[in-house]
C-alpha cells in the first residue's frame, strides 16, 4: 500500500519557466511533509518542509502547498534553473511518531532545458 | 563536520556471499536508518535504531540484519546476498521527534551476481 504517490515519474521544462511536482498521500495521520533533493550518485538532501497546520510555506525559489482536505501537496520551483535538475522525492511524517520515520514517494525526475 | 558516510561505496557480491555496510555519522543523532532504493520504487525503510542498543525492523527487513553497538555507528548486514538485493543503500541519521528532517549520506552501489 504505497500511501505517499508521487505519479509523474519525469517533467521536463524550460529554463527560467515554472516547475511543479505534485504528490498524494492516503494516511490522514500525517502531520510533516518534506521534500529531498537528490543528484545521480548522491545521497538525498532535504529542501523544504511543511506542517499540516500550515497550508504554504516558502524558501527563495521553491515554495511548498499543502492541501489536506485534498491529501495532496505541490512543490513548486520558480525560476527554475538547469541546476535544478534531479529527482525529487515526498516524503511525511505520521503522528505521534517516536521513531521519526519517514515515508518517501517514487521520486519524480526533473529535467530543466537551457 | 563529516555528515553521514557510508563505507563501501561500490560492491559486487556472488550469491551467498556476505557482506556489512557501515554507517557513520558525526551529528550526535539518536535516530538513523538504513534505505534501500530500487527504480520506481522510491526510499524503502530496511531497519532502523532509536537509539544506542537498539533495533527495529522497517518496510523491507527480510534478508538484513542490523547492528547499533555505539551511538554514531550504524551497521548493515547481509548474510547470504541474493541476486533481489541488487540496490542503492542508503544511510539517514536524525534528531527524531525534535527535528522531522534525516540526513542522508551518499550511499553504496551493491551488486549481487
Amino acid at each position: 500500500d504505497q500511501q505517499v504517490k508521487q505519479n509523474s515519474p519525469s517533467l521536463s521544462v524550460q529554463e527560467g519557466r515554472i516547475s511543479i511536482l505534485n504528490c498524494d498521500y492516503t494516511n490522514s495521520m500525517f502531520d510533516y511533509f518534506l521534500w529531498y533533493k537528490k543528484y545521480p550518485a548522491e545521497g538525498p538532501t532535504f529542501l523544504i518542509s511543511i506542517s499540516s497546520i500550515k497550508d504554504k510555506n516558502e524558501d527563495g525559489r521553491f515554495t511548498v502547498f499543502l492541501n489536506k482536505s485534498a491529501k495532496h501537496l505541490s512543490l513548486h520551483i520558480v525560476p527554475s534553473q538547469p541546476g535544478d535538475s534531479a529527482v525529487y522525492f515526498c516524503a511525511a511524517s505520521a503522528k505521534p511518531s517516536n521513531t521519526g520515520k519517514l515515508i518517501f514517494g517514487q521520486g519524480t525526475t526533473l529535467q530543466v532545458k537551457p | 563536520n563529516a555528515g553521514v558516510t557510508q563505507t563501501p561505496k561500490f560492491r559486487v557480491l556472488k550469491t551467498g556471499q556476505s557482506m556489512t555496510l557501515l554507517c557513520a555519522q558525526d551529528m550526535n543523532h539518536e535516530y538513523m536508518y538504513w534505505y534501500r532504493q530500487d527504480p520506481g520504487m522510491g526510499l524503502r525503510l530496511i531497519h532502523y535504531s532509536v537509539g544506542e542498543g537498539t533495533t527495529a525492523k522497517g518496510e523491507v527487513p527480510d534478508g538484513y540484519n542490523v547492528s547499533r553497538l555505539k551511538k554514531q555507528n550504524f551497521l548493515l548486514g547481509l548474510e547470504s546476498a541474493a541476486p533481489s538485493q541488487t540496490s542503492v543503500y542508503f544511510c539517514a541519521s536524525g534528531s527524531g521527534p525534535s527535528g522531522y528532517e534525516q540526513y542522508f549520506g551518499p550511499g553504496t552501489r551493491l551488486t549481487v551476481t
